[in-house]
């Protein structure tokens, strides 16, 4: 199966900063999907984006689908020492969640 | 809220080993999914399962085998592991295929 691209691999951020990540596809999704992971923990779903250009907020995360549905981008304000972990992107071209494609992750280090 | 428990947090096994990864979900969901987590790969799906003793091969289901004998519980099998599945296993559930993913906390395994 496909990859998405996600960018970038890792960031270190003082507490307070903005964070923004991106994942891009070169295939079509019908849906975008956000999770985190944070350490010793599963991934936990944040945003699920479902139409394109759609702009969607959960709390201080904010999460937008590309308008060519080929990109979507997650932004966080203000960070804060919980939000280290690894973020995933995910990608569902139509269809149940085996066929859904993941990215291969952001990880996030918040520098208190 | 729903629990996927995997039944090891961390596992040692030596190479040719037969070894069992194992899964429950206490919310009655009708699909289960087994996914490995390497580091700049993202998730990837190994099998999903849809229904008892259904089963379909995911995106790298070489070198694994799933069991699904109850509807709660979704087994992984490595026949005969190999140092190339040293990786985080995590295994997911959803109520139907378009609803959201609910993980286990992940086993690593390591093989040696």
């Amino acid at each position: 199966g496909q990859q998405l691209n996600q960018s970038p691999q890792s960031m270190f951020i003082q507490e307070g900063e903005d964070v923004s990540m991106n994942c891009t596809s070169s295939s079509i999704f019908n849906t975008w999907l956000w999770y985190k992971q944070e350490p010793g923990e599963g991934p936990v779903l944040l945003i699920a984006l479902y139409k394109a250009g759609e702009l969607t907020s959960n709390g201080r995360l904010t999460a937008q689908f590309g308008i060519t549905r080929k990109d979507s981008f997650l932004n966080i304000s203000a960070s804060i020492p919980s939000d280290v972990g690894i973020y995933f992107c995910a990608g569902q071209p139509s269809g149940g969640y085996q066929k859904v494609t993941f990215g291969t992750g952001t990880k996030l280090q918040v520098i208190p | 809220d729903v629990k996927v428990t995997q039944s090891s947090r961390y596992l040692v096994k030596r190479t040719g080993e037969k070894v069992f990864l194992e899964c429950v979900q206490d919310m009655d969901h009708e699909n289960m999914f087994w996914y490995r987590q390497d580091p700049g790969l993202g998730l990837r799906l190994i099998y999903f399962s849809y229904d008892v003793k259904m089963k379909e091969k995911g995106d790298i289901p070489e070198g694994y085998s799933v069991s699904r004998e109850k509807k709660e519980r979704f087994s992984l099998i490595l026949e005969s592991a190999s140092t190339n599945q040293t990786s985080m296993y995590l295994c997911a559930s959803s109520l139907r295929a378009t609803e959201k993913l609910f993980f286990g906390s992940g086993t690593q395994l390591s093989v040696l």
